[in-house]
């Protein structure tokens, strides 16, 4: 069964660094999220993506936060100068359409510790 | 906006035995899809049943099946015949554009 990759499965950084999140949506997906889960809270929604752009984003995807899909087939989440409080899980998810019906497929995710 | 209410923290059964968690939802929609995912302690995301909005008939997938309310805006899962796997948070999620999650329920299956 297709799946979605993400890379690297647990990330260490100092605060103020920059980190790369990488995720590989499935092949014949068109459209891109990524979300964010603090530990022990719930899953929160920060960006989706279609056709090389950003379709929505939520009020936590801030200047910090870009996303990227430079080579046709990876989609990275960027955030610029990391915070303690940007520690979380995160998660990529892809689907083949951009509303209902279609579920997502998400990633197994990357757990973000910013020290 | 939608919003996606769960308003169990945590639950606990007993292995082979029933157990609802509950979940509530506003939307102005008509058309719109409802999921519930699975979240072990692995942190992965895994999807356990979906709705259709449009559908009447509640959703069934062996021994997880849903009570879709569209007029009172619930959707309830039910777990039969509970197994230690089961052990996980589960949300709740919504999905008319984008997919928003309930806050999610602990579920302990005890032996």
């Amino acid at each position: 069964e297709p799946e979605v990759t993400q890379t690297p499965s647990h990330q260490v950084t100092q605060m103020g660094q920059e980190v790369i999140l990488r995720c590989v949506p499935i092949s014949n997906h068109l459209y891109f999220y990524w979300y964010r889960q603090i530990l022990g809270q719930k899953v929160e929604f920060l960006v989706s993506f279609y056709n090389n752009e950003i379709s929505e984003k939520s009020e936590i995807f801030d200047d910090q936060f870009s996303v990227e899909r430079p080579d046709g087939s990876n989609f990275t989440l960027k955030i610029r100068s990391t915070k303690l409080e940007d520690s979380a899980m995160y998660f990529c998810a892809s689907s083949e359409g951009g509303t209902v019906p279609y579920g997502y497929t998400f990633g197994s995710g990357t757990r973000l510790t910013v020290v | 906006a939608q919003t996606v209410t769960q308003s169990q923290p945590e639950m606990s059964v007993q292995e082979a035995e029933t157990v609802t968690l509950s979940c509530t939802y506003d939307t102005s929609e008509n058309n719109y899809y409802l999921f519930w995912y699975k979240q072990p302690p692995s942190r992965q995301m895994i999807l356990v049943i979906r709705q259709e909005a449009y559908k009447q008939q509640n959703a069934t997938e062996n021994r997880f099946s849903v009570n879709f309310q569209k007029a009172a805006k619930s959707f309830s899962l039910k777990i039969s015949d509970s197994q230690l796997g089961d052990t996980a948070m589960y949300f709740c999620a919504f999905r008319n554009n984008d997919m928003r999650f309930g806050a999610g329920t602990r579920l302990t299956v005890k032996p």
